[in-house]
């Protein structure tokens, strides 16, 4: 079945530091990939989203690669603010399964100033 | 900008009791979800409707739960007789069709005690 793996945090950084966070996927078929961010107290938002191999999401400066021979959809940031503190999901959707979203553990991500 | 709602925020409950956790989809919106996360767990999938009818469900999805449209607003999701382990955070998604990304609520804490 459909599995989603991402890297456990916390994560914490400094302000303007790189951020990476590491997903790779186990996937049926050709998924569409996503990032989804949660800030405190608020819903999932659709981050960055990408639907083929070799597509580069991209959003607020965040940016992810679908690579299909790597199984990998990482994020990064090149310079982190402290409005990035939240917690970011990767997911897949692998299609006909309904549309349905599989979703990694979330990683917390604190920026300090 | 619309937002997929949900009401309440928080509900504790006794084990055994009836709850009824309610959303508002953004209004032309076509496909529902359900989707909940235990506490330090991922993300799960629960239900999808769609032309008032499930179109898929997990495992978790038993009989103690149902979801209904009940009208043009509404989607909710009912938990027959909760147990202790039904508690979480219960998130509720729309999207325009199955291709669009997924919006979701800021989600329900459901505690049982």
């Amino acid at each position: 079945g459909n599995s989603v793996t991402q890297m456990e945090g916390p994560v914490t950084l400094s302000e303007e530091a790189f951020l990476t966070i590491n997903c790779t996927y186990t996937a049926t078929g050709y998924p569409s990939l996503f990032w989804y961010v949660q800030y405190p107290g608020e819903g999932l938002q659709l981050l960055l989203k990408a639907t083929k191999a070799d597509d580069k999401g991209s959003n607020k400066g965040f940016e992810a690669t679908y690579r299909k021979e790597t199984t990998s959809f990482h994020l990064e940031k090149g310079s982190v603010q402290v409005s990035d503190s939240a917690v970011y999901f990767c997911a897949l959707e692998s299609g006909g399964s309904n549309y349905k979203l599989t979703f990694g553990k979330g990683t917390l991500l604190t920026v300090n100033p | 900008e619309p937002e997929v709602t949900q009401t309440p925020s928080h509900q504790v409950t006794q084990m055994g009791q009836e709850v009824i956790l309610r959303c508002v989809p953004i209004s032309n919106h076509l496909y529902f979800y359900w989707y909940r996360q235990i506490l330090g767990q991922k993300v799960e999938f629960l239900v999808s409707f769609y032309n008032n009818e499930i179109s898929e469900k997990s495992e978790i999805f038993d009989d103690q739960f149902s979801v209904e449209r009940p009208d043009g607003s509404n989607f909710t999701l009912k938990i027959r007789s909760t147990k202790l382990e039904d508690s979480a955070m219960y998130f509720c998604a729309s999207s325009g069709d199955g291709f669009d990304p997924q919006f979701f609520g800021p989600g329900t804490r459901l505690t049982v005690l």
